[in-house]
């Protein structure tokens, strides 16, 4: 069975600090895909990143960053010099075959 | 990235009455489309697959004589919840996904439905 775990629910931080925003999955298929999503108060999901099982390399986009961890079933997202913008609710999601597992969700909010 | 839009964005309706929620791709076509429920402060669940031409398969738990979905053509899905009550207040939000790999899914931007 797959499974997306985001052990954090709610998250505070103070503008311009960084923060990491965990994302557990579990699946026995050796294809499969992670994604984070972004759900700003307007509830429209906003696409931030792609990635399939056969590629560990971590990205940078800006101020933000992943680090895949196949190891540890790890795909943690790390925002940093954080927004007041960046307050939302960041969802890790799995997909095997064609369907979604979702986490249940980070509320994240930035304190200005 | 393709685009999918739902209409309306937003509803209000009374009690008893059925509502009507469409999911179009607007620049490729969709073989399958998903639905998903979500309640305030709770994650994306997903209530039924629907693939062009045939019937929707349902998650358990769904009601699919209450949530009707229609898949009638390669770029439109509909979701009629019908007799709908306060309890089926929510957020839905459809994806779509093309002929191309199974990670190009595309979310649409939801339907805030409430009942009174």
């Amino acid at each position: 069975a797959q499974k997306v775990t985001q052990a954090q629910t709610e998250i505070s931080v103070v503008e311009k600090e960084d923060v990491t925003l965990d994302c557990v999955y579990e699946t026995r298929d050796t294809t499969y895909y992670l994604f984070w999503y972004k759900q700003p108060p307007s509830g429209e999901l906003v696409f931030l990143i792609r990635r399939n099982s056969f590629d560990e390399q971590n990205e940078i986009s800006g101020r933000y960053s992943w680090n895949f961890q196949k190891s540890t079933s790890s795909f943690n997202f790390t925002i940093t010099a954080s927004q007041v913008v960046d307050s939302a609710v960041y969802f890790c999601a799995l997909i095997v075959g064609n369907q979604f597992y979702f986490g249940t969700g980070t509320s994240l909010t930035v304190i200005p | 990235g393709a685009v999918v839009s739902q209409h309306p964005s937003r509803v209000i309706c009374k009690s008893g009455t059925s509502v009507k929620i469409e999911c179009r791709s607007l620049d490729f076509q969709a073989t399958t489309m998903f639905w998903y429920r979500q309640f305030p402060k709770q994650s994306l669940m997903l209530m039924a697959t629907s693939n062009e031409g045939s019937k929707a398969t349902y998650e358990q738990g769904v009601e699919k004589d209450k949530f009707l979905i229609n898949h009638a053509s390669l770029t439109l899905s509909t979701l009629t919840v019908t007799s709908a009550h306060p309890e089926d207040s929510s957020f839905y939000i459809c994806s779509a996904h093309g002929l191309a790999a199974s990670y190009e899914q595309y979310f649409g931007p939801g339907t805030r439905l409430t009942v009174t």
